[in-house]
């Protein structure tokens, strides 16, 4: 299967305890996009990288949250001191962009669900 | 920011026709349209860039009217498997060009019964 790929699927942990997940994203996709999904909304946007390089991030991901893409393959997001209010289902998107930068199509993971108990 | 999405839920029976509307406040580059079943990632229906245009896919299409920063999803003699919640997904524009980063809408449950 040449799709995106999440892991962990289901993540359950306490408050206060750090957490880290890890994307893959289609092969030779040079953008990958983070999301954070709560139940009833619609995808926010969190991060995203082109190639190895974090591009923006948004005003709501705090100083708890860290994403990297080291080789500009998987990427990984961190979220330290979880908070109940953490709880969502993180999605992860990547895409395929020429040198023009134009609007891509993002294709979606499964999802890593957290639950911060 | 977030585009506002009508209706908030439709339930239909197989062979039914339905409209999705989706409506930014702000000038748009381009409009995604995504299909989510319960507990499942977000499947890539189409993209509508800013010029104003229609897509097809089969028996759902959709319209992208720049002007009015407004899109539509047609789906037409639905299948039990168009069941999901739609999201449009908005690329404001910024300088003329995309900022790549979608916000998307409210979202609209879409059930379709035997």
């Amino acid at each position: 299967d040449t799709g995106v790929s999440q892991n962990p699927r289901h993540k359950i942990t306490k408050r206060g305890q750090n957490v880290t997940f890890r994307c893959d994203p289609i092969s030779e996709h040079n953008r990958l996009y983070w999301y954070r999904q709560t139940l009833g909304q619609g995808p926010e946007f969190l991060t995203y990288f082109q190639n190895e390089a974090q591009l923006e991030k948004s005003r709501l991901l705090s100083d708890r949250f860290s994403a990297e893409r080291p080789k500009g393959s998987f990427s990984t997001l961190e979220i330290q001191r979880t908070e109940q209010g953490d709880s969502a289902m993180y999605l992860c998107a990547s895409s395929l962009v020429g040198t023009s930068g134009d609007t891509d199509t993002q294709y979606f993971g499964p999802g890593t669900r957290l639950t911060v108990l | 920011q977030q585009p506002v999405q009508s209706p908030q839920a439709v339930i239909l029976r197989e062979g039914e026709d339905a409209v999705i509307n989706c409506s930014s406040s702000k000038a748009l580059y381009s409009v995604h349209w995504y299909r989510q079943k319960h507990g499942e990632a977000p499947v890539f229906l189409m993209i509508l860039l800013k010029g104003g245009e229609q897509k097809g896919h089969e028996k759902i299409s959709a319209s992208f009217n720049e002007k009015k920063q407004q899109s539509s999803l047609y789906l037409t003699a639905s299948q039990l498997s168009y069941s999901g919640t739609y999201f449009c997904g908005t690329d404001i524009t910024k300088y003329g060009g995309a900022t790549n980063k979608l916000i998307f809408g409210t979202g609209t449950l879409l059930a379709v019964q035997p």
